[in-house]
């Protein structure tokens, strides 16, 4: 057990519907960065935030957004969704910021788009 | 730009017989490299990382890795494997400018036979 919790398991949706994914990191950590793992794109870094503020972007798509609330708690939200969206989201956490710190993956949620 | 490639999406081994998971990196400046498991179902775990100390690195369950920054290199080996190292493996790789983002490779299916 990483420490790090994500809700739901399992979601399953219908095209163009919107749902939040939620994550919790572990105790401590301030960071937190969402990645989408799929069978195509292999593991991707979509976001990071760090103590409740936006720090890295990578290949995330505008109908995605996500936040940190002053819990450190983080929420990933996918809007108009597609069949693409597909996937296995993790998030993952971190005390800090630096390239050597570890990440703890959470079990990830994984999306179904039908 | 960074980037990692794992030669060889399956490698098969006999239960006993030496594990070894290429990676190779790019990076255009000192690179932090790291090797984590997944088991099926669930997310990733840390096997072992390199933060420019020691280029011999030795991680959780038997597992190491040297870093050769002449080869651009980063190969996880374990001298005998079990059948509980059955998983999929992947490299990964940050650098002190990228605020912990990971780039991953493309993932090792390992399979031991007994």
């Amino acid at each position: 057990d990483s420490g790090v919790t994500q809700t739901p398991k399992h979601l399953i949706t219908a095209t163009g519907q919107r749902v939040t994914l939620r994550c919790s990191p572990r105790s401590g950590d301030l960071s937190v960065y969402w990645y989408q793992q799929s069978l195509d794109q292999g593991l991707q870094f979509l976001i990071q935030y760090y103590n409740g503020e936006e720090r890295a972007k990578g290949n995330i798509l505008e109908r995605f957004s996500a936040q940190q609330f002053p819990d450190l708690h983080s929420e990933l939200n996918l809007s108009s969704l597609e069949l693409g969206d597909s996937a296995l989201y993790f998030c993952a956490s971190s005390f800090g910021l630096a390239g050597t710190d570890t990440q703890y993956f959470g079990p990830g949620t994984r999306l179904t788009v039908l | 730009a960074q980037s990692v490639t794992q030669l060889g999406s399956h490698v098969s081994v006999s239960e006993g017989a030496l594990v070894l998971l290429r990676c190779n990196y790019s990076s255009s400046v000192p690179p932090y490299l790291f090797w984590y498991v997944q088991y099926p179902n669930q997310g990733l775990q840390l096997l072992l990382k390199y933060t420019s100390a020691a280029t011999l690195v030795k991680g959780i369950n038997g597992f190491e890795a040297e870093f050769k920054k002449s080869e651009t290199s980063f190969h996880l080996t374990k001298p005998s494997a079990h059948m509980s190292d059955a998983a999929e493996y992947f490299c990964a790789v940050s650098d002190h400018s990228s605020y912990g983002k990971l780039t991953f490779g493309q993932g090792t299916i390992l399979t031991v036979h007994p």
